[in-house]
C-alpha cells in the first residue's frame, strides 16, 4: 500500500530564504506524486505533480520538486520565500496509479518571518 | 481548467439534524468523486469514493448509513451527514478525478454541529 511521510510538521523560514519541505513515499507501483497548498478554511490548490518523464518538476509560484526514485523522495523547494507562501503544504501519492484516490501526508505548516 | 464548486462553504446545524453538501463539476464530467474529511490541524482522510451511477465505496470505519453519498449525474455528487452529532464537526472536501493523474478539489465545507 502507498504511504507518504512528511518530515517536520512545522517549518519556519525568513523571507527570502530557501524553502525545503521534505516528503518521502512508499509505493508498490510507479508513483504519481503531488504537492498541494492549503490556506485556512480553503480547499487544496495544486502546486505541481510528477507522473512520468522529467524528474524535476516545476510548479506554480516558483516551487519545484524533484522525484528521486532511489531515495523514494519528492521534496519541495523554492529558492526565495515570500510572506504569501505561509500556508499548509501536503504531499500526496496516488493510490493505484492514475485513477486511484490520493493518499496524503500529515502536512507541513510553513511560516515565513519578515 | 476543471473546476469543482462545493457548497455550502460553512454550515452550522443542530445535533440530530441532517446536512447536505454538494459538489458540482462546472466544465467537465466527473465520473469519479472522492470525499475527504479533515480534522483541525490534520491531514485529509478519504471517506469514500463515488462513481456516477453506482454505489459509493466507503473506507473502513466510515459509516455508510451516516454519510450518504449520491452521484446520480456526471456533474453532481452529494454528501449527506445524517443525524449529525458534535463529533461530526469537521472540514469536508470533495475531489474529482480529471483525466490521467489529475485531481481538482472543491473549496471545502466547514461543518459545525451544536
Amino acid at each position: 500500500a502507498q504511504s507518504v511521510t512528511q518530515l517536520g510538521s512545522h517549518v519556519s523560514v525568513s523571507e527570502g530564504a530557501l524553502v525545503l519541505l521534505r516528503c518521502n513515499y512508499s509505493s508498490s507501483v510507479p508513483p504519481y506524486l503531488f504537492w498541494y497548498v492549503q490556506y485556512p478554511n480553503q480547499g487544496l490548490q495544486l502546486l505541481l505533480k510528477y507522473t512520468t518523464g522529467a524528474t524535476l518538476v516545476k510548479g506554480i509560484n516558483g516551487f519545484e520538486a524533484e522525484f528521486k526514485k532511489s531515495e523514494t523522495s519528492f521534496h519541495l523547494t523554492k529558492p526565495s520565500a515570500h510572506m504569501s507562501d505561509a500556508a499548509e503544504y501536503f504531499c500526496a501519492v496516488s493510490e493505484g496509479g492514475s485513477q486511484g484516490n490520493l493518499i496524503f501526508g500529515k502536512g507541513t505548516k510553513l511560516s515565513v518571518k519578515p | 481548467g476543471a473546476v469543482v464548486s462545493q457548497h455550502p462553504s460553512r454550515v452550522i446545524c443542530k445535533s440530530g439534524t441532517s446536512v447536505k453538501i454538494e459538489c458540482r463539476s462546472l466544465d467537465f464530467q466527473a465520473t469519479t468523486m472522492f470525499w475527504y474529511r479533515q480534522f483541525p490541524k490534520q491531514s485529509l482522510m478519504l471517506m469514500a469514493t463515488s462513481n456516477e451511477g453506482s454505489k459509493a465505496t466507503y473506507e473502513q470505519g466510515v459509516e455508510k448509513d451516516k454519510f450518504l453519498i449520491n452521484h446520480a449525474s456526471l456533474t453532481l455528487s452529494t454528501l449527506t451527514v445524517t443525524s449529525a452529532h458534535p463529533e461530526d464537526s469537521s472540514f469536508y472536501i470533495c475531489s474529482a478525478l480529471v483525466g490521467v493523474g489529475g485531481y481538482t478539489f472543491g473549496s471545502g465545507t466547514r461543518l459545525t454541529v451544536v
